[in-house]
């Protein structure tokens, strides 16, 4: 079992809808969690940094931890074609870094 | 610079040459690390410096990958005797404070080994 794990898509949405993203994990240990957004070859782009359970909101983006269910989402509210990307969670306990494998978005005009 | 860089940003070579990527971390970011990512992959964690040292190089898929960072900023990765397999973007990130930290990735270099 991977210790992070991401629904591939792809997700396809017409623009202006509400995204839903979501990861599951399995190490009880990760206190840190992040998204990232990573355009076709380039990098990945930080988008949301959290730490234990608890909202966070910046500006369109909204990411979820819950801790008891081991459960982490991000919502991006009002999405547009500049969206379309593939979607990184990643988390880490004290020595790491996990990465899931990423949902690659299409918002389609 | 304002983020982390990475050179070259392609790299192709034959089967069995020796490479060497090149990361320049943000500057003051003590925790570097460099990802191997596949296509439809999440990063790979290959191997972690604080400062000088590797902390962890658990990542390092076998004898012929090495990294370096000899003055705890910029860091080389190595690999010799490339196979076709080792195909794939190799990233870079840095962060200011390790694991509890923000982490910031560079562009990638792909390396191609045909």
């Amino acid at each position: 079992q991977k210790e992070v794990e991401q629904d591939p898509g792809p997700l396809s949405v017409p623009e202006g809808a509400i995204v839903s993203l979501n990861c599951t994990y399995s190490n009880s240990a990760f206190q840190y969690f992040m998204w990232y957004r990573q355009y076709s070859r380039k990098g990945p782009e930080l988008l949301m940094y959290t730490y234990s359970s608890g909202n966070k909101e910046d500006g369109r983006f909204t990411a979820q931890v819950d801790k008891s269910s081991k459960y982490i989402s991000l919502f991006i509210r009002d999405s547009q074609p500049s969206d379309s990307a593939t979607y990184l969670c990643a988390m880490s306990d004290f020595n790491k870094f996990y990465f899931g494998s990423g949902t690659k978005l299409n918002v389609k005009p | 610079g304002a983020g982390v860089s990475q050179t070259p940003s392609n790299k192709v070579t034959e089967k069995g040459k020796y490479v060497e990527l090149r990361c320049d971390p943000i500057s003051g970011h003590t925790a570097l690390y460099w990802y191997r990512q596949s296509l439809g992959q999440g990063p790979e964690f290959l191997i972690y410096f604080q400062g000088t040292g590797a902390a962890d190089d658990s990542g390092l898929p076998n004898d012929r990958f090495f990294a370096v960072r000899p003055e705890g900023s910029v860091s080389t990765l190595k690999i010799q005797r490339t196979e076709r397999g080792d195909s794939a973007v190799y990233l870079c990130a840095s962060s200011l404070t390790g694991t509890t930290g923000e982490l910031f990735f560079g562009e990638g270099s792909r390396l191609t080994v045909l």
